[in-house]
């Protein structure tokens, strides 16, 4: 059974730093791409990065409003895909979810986490 | 990037009626596209993908089906644990894979 767990989640003050991290258990880490997407409380879905695989060179991409402060990394030793923070604004207050796509696909389709709640908050 | 205009924002229903909900790409988005239901305090869960393939798992009053850029998402006879939010999301081509804005199906 695809697990994944959020954790890392919390209390920071703005301009400050977290990292998220995503530990999947049920199938093998390092054959799937992973996903982040938040949603800020009372709001809809936002894309937030996704990471390939190594087999695919590992690489990133990220959500406009987030470029250049977070930074998605993998170590698939550990099964585990980090969400790291940097720069943080109220607006980044939000559930953030961990995703997998489900078999047969690189991409889209995907398995959620229970999410972890970030405030960004003086 | 692609934009999901997804409608209506709201429904209230009633146990046993059909229900339709809409998203509309801002281009042809090829049948990528998945729904997800989401209820409250919990994580989104995969109902439909590549626009009308069914979920293992998922009963059969959900379904989907649209193209190039309109698609829908029926349910033939609601039940009382389908009240919940829903979502689409396109994962057409390369990221942003930009979700609707959803839908909040109530009990009339």
């Amino acid at each position: 059974e695809v697990q994944l767990v959020e954790s890392g989640g919390g209390l920071v003050q703005p301009g400050r730093s977290l990292r998220l991290s995503c530990t999947a258990s049920g199938f093998t880490f390092g054959d799937y791409a992973m996903s982040w997407v938040r949603q800020a409380p009372g709001k809809g879905l936002e894309w937030v990065g996704f990471i390939r695989s190594k087999a695919y060179g590992g690489t990133t991409e990220y959500a406009a409003s987030v470029k250049g402060r977070f930074t998605i990394s993998r170590d698939d030793s550990k099964s585990i895909a980090y969400l790291q923070m940097n720069s943080l604004k109220t607006e980044d207050t939000a559930v953030y979810y961990c995703m997998r796509p489900k078999g047969g696909y690189y991409w889209g389709p995907s398995y959620w986490g229970q999410g972890t709640l970030v405030t960004v908050s003086s | 990037d692609i934009q999901m205009t997804q409608s209506p924002s709201s429904l209230s229903a009633s146990v046993g009626d059909r229900v339709t909900i809409t998203c509309r790409a801002s281009q042809g988005i090829s049948n990528s596209l998945a729904w997800y239901q989401q209820k409250p305090g919990k994580a989104p869960k995969l109902l439909l993908y590549a626009a009308s393939r069914l979920e293992s798992g998922v009963p059969s009053r959900f379904s989907g089906s649209g193209s190039g850029t309109d698609y829908t998402l029926t349910i033939s006879s609601l039940q009382p644990e389908d009240f919940a939010t829903y979502y689409c999301q396109q994962y057409y081509s390369t990221p942003p894979w930009t979700f609707g804005q959803g839908t909040k199906l109530e009990i009339k």
